[in-house]
């Protein structure tokens, strides 16, 4: 069974402090795709990184997908309580129609 | 504004009951998901549709069926419920991967999730 590892688990950090979320896994990945999700909703897609090396960038967030397609990190600068949520990581291995889920990362940011 | 409706939100049932959860997306999507979601083991994909009356089975199957009769709509149904069946169930859908749909980025999108409690 293919997995995604996920750190941290949990995180509470104060607002305007930087963070990164790791996504790890053996497998390699045709795309990688990071998610938010906030209570009582579903996920919602933030970005989706296919070329190894990748960097993009969404605001105050910077996703990175490593050299090998097999690990991603998901970069926070300047943490607001608006980024408190859920964060997903979720590949997808070529050819196939399912996607993998990280075991998730809860964040909370104080005010 | 395109859109996964669950029709619950939040189900109680008892040990035995059949229970049906009904996923409709407006987005004429050809992908459709059901997942459970549960503390520290992330989304579990239960099954998969391609198509319509197309199915596949996911990572965890057992005790689940589904239904695909029309493009826009996805039901789970679990036979006779039990209790290690309480969670959280998410429908997604996503366009066909490589369509050659504008900006098809293989992104799901999530209906709001349907909390089922099985006593």
């Amino acid at each position: 069974t293919q997995l995604l590892e996920q750190s941290p688990q949990f995180l509470s950090i104060q607002e305007g402090e930087n963070l990164t979320v790791y996504c790890n896994s053996s497998s390699v990945f045709s795309s990688l795709q990071w998610y938010r999700q906030e209570p009582g909703e579903g996920p919602v897609l933030l970005v989706t990184v296919v070329t190894g090396g990748e960097v993009k960038k969404l605001k105050r967030l910077t996703f990175q997908f490593g050299d090998a397609r097999k690990d991603s990190s998901l970069h926070i600068t300047a943490a607001q309580p608006g980024d408190t949520g859920l964060y997903l990581c979720a590949g997808r291995t070529s050819g196939t129609y399912k996607y993998i889920f990280g075991t998730g990362t809860r964040l909370k940011v104080l005010a | 504004d395109v859109k996964v409706t669950q029709s619950s939100r939040y189900l109680v049932k008892r040990t035995g009951e059949k229970v049906f959860l009904e996923c409709v997306q407006d987005m004429d999507h050809e992908n459709m998901f059901w997942y459970r979601q549960d503390p520290g083991l992330g989304l579990r994909l239960i099954y998969f549709s391609y198509d319509v009356k197309m199915k596949e089975k996911g990572d965890i199957p057992e005790g689940y069926s589904v239904s695909r009769e029309k493009k826009e709509r996805f039901s789970l149904i679990l036979e006779s419920a039990s209790t290690n069946q309480t969670s959280m169930y998410l429908c997604a859908s996503s366009l066909r991967f490589g369509s050659g749909r504008a900006r098809n980025t293989g992104e799901l999108f999530f209906g709001e999730g349907s909390r089922l409690t099985v006593l």
